[in-house]
């Protein structure tokens, strides 16, 4: 089992730039959440997603993006990039349905800098 | 809303020494609550979770954590400390909606632990 995997590792961008990063979920799952960690700082939660809509949302702006694909993948799209949007984007997924608690498996990150 | 504020932002001990990492929640419904560990450059990696069964969670490597209801808290501890504890630690906390919790993970803002030889 693969685990969740991220690509690219490293982006580097300059502002207003548009970027793309993608996240493949562990075996077995089908929900898909992502999350920006700048540094020194706790991951903060961006959007998840579920059967390839949008389920919940953070306190993030509409330049912000997500999709799923059939396969449970997914892509988190950033336009206009701002300077301070460079953090390390971790994606994370779990099993969307059921009762009780979903652990979150996380990926290594994606470490976006903007210049 | 939820959040976690965690009790210093560096804590330093000796190898063989008692860790406690300090995680205060704050949340209007019955909290699942987390701690998860986070190595250079690496994503995050779960140590244990309180699910409203035992207040007194075990998890990997030595840790656990007690769920104190009336403190609000969410200490980590472990006995005695190893060189490779070495790492930065999160609390974090998400809510349940009928008995299912999505997954929203709210986090403090991490502690780093040193570990002296």
């Amino acid at each position: 089992d693969a685990g969740v995997t991220q690509s690219p590792t490293h982006l580097i961008k300059t502002r207003g730039q548009q970027v793309t990063l993608r996240c493949s979920p562990k075996s077995g799952h089908d929900t898909v959440s992502w999350y920006q960690q700048a540094l020194g700082q706790g991951p903060q939660f961006i959007f998840q997603y579920y059967e390839e809509e949008e389920r919940q949302r953070g306190n993030f702006p509409d330049r912000f993006s997500g999709h799923q694909f059939p396969n449970y993948s997914s892509e988190l799209n950033v336009n206009a990039l701002l300077l301070g949007d460079s953090a390390l984007y971790l994606c994370a997924s779990s099993s969307g349905t059921g009762a009780g608690v979903s652990e979150q498996f996380f990926g290594p990150g994606t470490r976006l800098t903007v210049l | 809303a939820q959040s976690v504020t965690q009790l210093g932002s560096h804590v330093s001990v000796s190898e063989g020494a008692l860790v406690l990492l300090r995680c205060n929640y704050s949340s209007s419904v019955p909290p699942y609550l987390f701690w998860y560990v986070q190595y250079p450059n690496q994503g995050l990696q779960l140590l244990l979770k309180y699910t409203s069964a035992a207040t007194l969670v075990k998890g990997i490597n030595g840790f656990e954590a007690e769920f104190k209801k009336s403190e609000t808290s969410f200490h980590l501890t472990k006995p005695s400390a190893h060189m490779s504890d070495a790492a930065e630690y999160f609390c974090a906390v998400s809510v349940s909606a009928g008995g299912t919790s999505y997954g929203k993970l709210t986090f403090g803002q991490g502690t780093i632990l040193t570990v002296h030889p």
